[in-house]
């Protein structure tokens, strides 16, 4: 079982400020890493896919690195919109894994 | 525009019974992969259960396997799961995700509460 681990568990920042959100995995998961952004009483949006593809709409000041065990997910420049709870997960032998996210306050 | 709807939450007690229904459209259901997905009060995102559009394929996570059961109806556009042998630590909002070509969760409903309490 993959285990992902993120960090910090709390990020704060200010508008206009560049954040830096990190997610482990216990062992190689290749490219195959996703990042959710959940607002307060909403349901999770999907982000990012594949470690670095933006999905559909999704601004350009998110983007996402890495591959093997180690990934980022970067906001070039915060908006009020973008403070959040931001969450990785992989899929791996049919078994989908999240991280326990990362506060941006 | 791709609407997910769930219903069939609720409170119950321990060791009771609860189905979950979600409602899709604005899409090909049949097309598509389903998931549900949990979330704890004030705690992370848990994935329970995936199903192919065709039903051919099954998965369960390890927590709940053997007491939830996912199934789906293509011709009404419904995917259900199915909730035996409750206990508290099943309290959560139930969400319906929908899951794109690369198997990641691109839509997904407002969420069901279930609440499981003596």
């Amino acid at each position: 079982e993959i285990v992902l681990t993120q960090s910090p568990a709390t990020l704060s920042l200010s508008p206009g400020e560049r954040a830096t959100l990190s997610c482990r995995a216990s062992q190689s998961v290749s490219n195959s890493l996703a990042w959710y952004q959940q607002k307060p009483g909403q349901a999770p949006r999907l982000l990012i896919y594949d470690a670095s593809g933006r999905a559909t709409g999704i601004p350009a000041r998110f983007s996402g690195s890495g591959s093997g065990t180690d990934f980022t997910l970067t906001i070039s420049s915060l908006e009020p919109e973008d403070f959040a709870v931001y969450y990785c997960q992989n899929r791996n032998n049919w078994q989908f894994t999240f991280g326990p996210g990362t506060k941006v306050d | 525009e791709v609407q997910l709807v769930e219903s069939g939450g609720g409170l119950v007690k321990p060791g009771w019974s609860l189905r979950l229904s979600c409602v899709a459209s604005g899409f090909t259901f049949s097309d598509y992969n389903m998931n549900w997905v949990r979330q704890a009060p004030g705690k992370g995102l848990e994935w329970l259960s995936f199903i192919s559009g065709n039903t051919a394929y099954i998965y369960y996570a390890d927590s709940i396997r053997g007491r939830f059961t996912i199934s789906r109806d293509n011709a009404k556009n419904l995917l259900f799961l199915q909730m035996n042998s409750l206990r508290a630590e099943d309290t959560a909002v139930y969400y319906c995700v929908r899951g794109d070509w690369n198997y990641d969760f691109d839509h997904w409903g407002q969420g069901a509460l279930v609440t499981v309490s003596s």
